[in-house]
C-alpha cells in the first residue's frame, strides 16, 4: 500500500485537460519536492516534472505540476493519444528515509 | 550523452542471490546519487535503495522491504553501481532500473536505464 495516494485511473478525450492528484503527508510532500513520471508499456519511466513544478528540457509545456500543503497535482493540457501511459508521483519521506512512489494512475485517451 | 545500462538479471530460486550492475557514462559518477527502482508485474514503481554522491560519503538508504537483504555499492574505477540481492523472495521478481539523481537541483531520477529482469521462482 502506497503512502502517496493517486487515483488508479483517469481519462480524457484528445485536446482536453486532465489532472492527476497525489496526496501525501507532512513527512513527505509537506516538506519535500514532488516529482512526476510516466511510463509507456515496455519502456523505462521518464521524468516529467521535478521539484513540484519544474519541467526538464524536452518535456512539452502541456505538462505542468503544482503543490499545496501535503498534496500535489499533475495537469496535462491538449491531451494527445501518445499521452496514454501510467503516471506516478514521488517524494522523499524523511520519517522513512526513503523515496515513495504513488500507486500510479493509468491514463486513457478516449 | 548520459547513459545507464543495467545487467545481471535472470532466473533464481527463492533464497538465492543475484548481483545487478549499472554501468554509467556521460557524467561524473561521483557527483550524482544513483538509485535502484523496480516494477513487479501488474504493480507500480517501487523504490529499492540509494547510493548518495561523494560529497555525502556515498551513504546508502534502503526500502523496508529489502533492508538487511539487499546492498548497494559503487566502484568508481568502473563507473558502476551494484545491487547485491540475497535471500531472494518470489515477491522480489520485477524489472529493476537504475536511475540518476541530480541532488543540486532536486531533480530525482532524470535519467533511467532500460532495466534488467529478475525472476525468482
Amino acid at each position: 500500500q502506497s503512502v502517496l495516494t493517486q487515483p488508479p485511473s483517469a481519462s480524457g478525450t484528445p485536446g482536453q485537460r486532465v489532472t492527476i492528484s497525489c496526496s501525501g503527508s507532512s513527512s513527505n510532500i509537506g516538506i519535500k519536492g514532488v516529482n512526476w513520471y510516466h511510463q509507456l508499456p515496455g519502456t523505462a519511466p521518464k521524468l516529467l516534472i521535478y521539484n513540484n513544478n519544474q519541467r526538464p528540457s524536452g518535456v512539452p509545456d502541456r505538462f505542468s505540476g503544482s503543490k499545496s500543503g501535503t498534496s500535489a497535482s499533475l495537469a496535462i493540457s491538449g491531451l494527445r493519444s501518445e499521452d496514454e501511459a501510467d503516471y506516478y508521483c514521488a517524494a522523499w519521506d524523511d520519517s522513512l528515509s526513503g523515496m515513495l512512489f504513488g500507486g500510479g494512475t493509468k491514463l486513457t485517451v478516449l | 550523452e548520459v547513459r545507464l545500462v543495467e545487467s545481471g538479471g535472470g532466473l533464481v530460486q527463492p533464497g538465492g542471490s543475484l548481483r545487478l550492475s549499472c554501468a554509467v557514462s556521460g557524467f561524473t559518477f561521483s557527483d550524482y546519487y544513483i538509485d535502484w527502482v523496480r516494477r513487479a508485474p501488474g504493480k507500480g514503481l517501487e523504490w529499492v535503495g540509494r547510493s548518495r554522491n561523494k560529497a555525502r560519503g556515498y551513504s546508502t538508504d534502503y526500502a523496508a522491504s529489502v533492508k538487511g537483504r539487499f546492498t548497494v555499492s559503487r566502484d568508481g574505477s568502473r563507473n558502476s553501481l551494484y545491487l547485491q540481492m540475497n535471500s531472494l523472495k518470489i515477491e522480489d521478481s520485477a524489472m529493476y532500473y537504475c536511475a540518476r539523481t541530480d541532488v543540486r537541483i532536486f531533480k530525482d531520477f532524470d535519467y533511467w536505464g532500460q532495466g534488467t529482469l529478475v525472476t525468482v521462482s
